[in-house]
């Protein structure tokens, strides 16, 4: 089945670029999603693209797939305080649109 | 986006008693709806896939008779934790299917004592 690894942790200073990594080995995944999660609270649907898709930018995020090496990055610019939290990518093929999960990138920013 | 609420947030109970939580899609009907486990420091993990109007689909090592699952509308589903143990407690969440993505509730945390 599915298989989706990150990296758990990153430490970036306020106002840097962050960039968080996740590798999957399903090809026939059609989504890929980023999900942000603060403590003690639910997934925030950051952004997602579509398998077909190379790149997709909104506002600060980036989010780069490369169907060749199945890696997915996800870009944050000017990071701030306000971006700690957990983020999670997510795949999902066609098996009745469940979601396979990484492990979760806990993402620290320092003033 | 699409909005998902849950009640409750959070929620005490002794051991032997059941729990209900509700997992509501609050702009939008979902015919599917997913519940998730998560443990402290670690990823969700999939409970069952919640249908409308029929039976739920159980991951494999999950007890359905345990964690009872029902989909009366296009916008509810509940999840009862049965006779609960301290083994229970957890943070619980669901999400729902809007146009082909999934959107999460803000999670419920179970404290079984």
């Amino acid at each position: 089945g599915e298989d989706v690894e990150q990296s758990l942790f990153l430490s970036v200073r306020e106002g840097d670029s962050s960039v968080i990594n996740c590798t999957y080995t399903d090809s026939s995944s059609t989504y890929l999603y980023w999900y942000k999660q603060e403590p003690g609270a639910g997934l925030q649907l950051l952004t997602y693209i579509f398998s077909n898709m190379d790149m997709k930018q909104d506002q600060r995020l980036t989010v780069l797939l490369n169907k060749k090496d199945k890696h997915l990055s996800l870009r944050i610019a000017d990071t701030q305080t306000g971006d700690s939290a957990i983020y999670f990518c997510a795949g999902r093929g066609d098996q009745g649109g469940k979601l396979i999960f990484g492990q979760g990138t806990e993402l620290s920013v320092k003033p | 986006g699409a909005v998902v609420s849950q009640h409750p947030s959070w929620v005490i109970c002794k051991s032997g008693t059941s729990v209900k939580i509700e997992c509501r899609s609050l702009d939008f009907q979902a015919t599917t709806m997913f519940w998730y486990r998560q443990f402290p420091k670690q990823s969700l993990m999939l409970m069952a896939t919640s249908n409308e109007g029929s039976k739920a689909t159980y991951e494999q090592g999950v007890e359905k008779d345990k964690f009872l699952i029902n989909h009366a509308s296009l916008t509810l589903s509940t999840l009862t934790v049965t006779s609960a143990h301290p083994e229970d407690s957890s943070f619980y969440i669901c999400s729902a299917i809007r146009q082909e993505t999934q959107y999460f509730g803000p999670g419920t945390r179970l404290l079984v004592l």
